[in-house]
């Protein structure tokens, strides 16, 4: 079985903090993914990336940036945390197989006071 | 641009009964993925099915079952004698590669479903 994981289930977090989530996959995935989902607007891709070191700027990447040095982790940081960005994140990955279905984790709900 | 319309927003049944939940789609693409995801109130967003374009064929899996309809662009999900497990957000999605090399999830807006005992 695929198995994604988040670094906290639940995060507090001061405004203009530096926040780190942190997401691993066992599946040796070529992909990974950032959302985030918030009540009215649904599932938002912040970034993806599809190799170590690659990335590409999603639907709404500011305010955040991501890293990938190991191909099993990828971190979402928000550089300056900020009350909007109050949410919840989920992380997702894929392989070119299977027509790239993304296996998700269990979420991080982050709460930026 | 892709797109997915999932109308019902929220629906309610009684235990026992069936029911329907609507996705209709909207692509240019020749070869795309269809998805269904359940989201439980624990938040984990749980991968149901994938389907492709050139495959047709209705799926069941137990009480689930599958629609996926060339003509109308659509995909429904059918839930048979639903339980009150079955209780949760239901996301259609649609893959397109719309950036770099990996496919992207474009979601629909969700249909909460309440069973009730």
């Amino acid at each position: 079985d695929v198995k994604v994981t988040q670094s906290s289930r639940y995060l507090v977090k001061r405004t203009g903090e530096k926040v780190f989530l942190e997401c691993v996959q066992d599946m040796d995935h070529e992909n990974m993914f950032w959302y985030r989902q918030d009540p009215g607007l649904g599932l938002r891709l912040i970034y993806f990336s599809y190799d170590v070191k690659m990335k590409e700027k999603g639907d709404i990447p500011e305010g955040y940036s991501v890293s990938r040095e190991k191909k099993e982790r990828f971190s979402l940081i928000l550089e300056s945390a900020s009350t909007n960005q109050t949410s919840m994140y989920l992380c997702a990955s894929s392989d070119i197989d299977f027509g790239e279905t993304q296996y998700f984790g269990p979420g991080t709900r982050l709460l930026v006071l | 641009a892709q797109k997915v319309t999932q109308a019902q927003t929220e629906i309610s049944v009684v235990e026992k009964e069936d029911v329907t939940l609507d996705c209709v789609y909207e692509t240019r693409d020749t070869t795309y993925y269809l998805f269904w995801y359940k989201q439980p109130p624990s938040g984990e967003l749980v991968f149901l099915i994938r389907r492709n374009s050139f495959d047709e064929q209705n799926e069941i899996s137990g009480r689930y079952s599958w629609n996926f309809q060339k003509s109308t662009s659509s995909f429904n999900f059918t839930i048979t004698a639903s339980q009150v497990v079955d209780s949760a957000v239901y996301f259609c999605a649609l893959s397109e590669v719309r950036r770099g090399s990996a496919r992207q999830l474009t979601f629909g807006s969700g249909t909460q479903l309440t069973v009730l005992p």
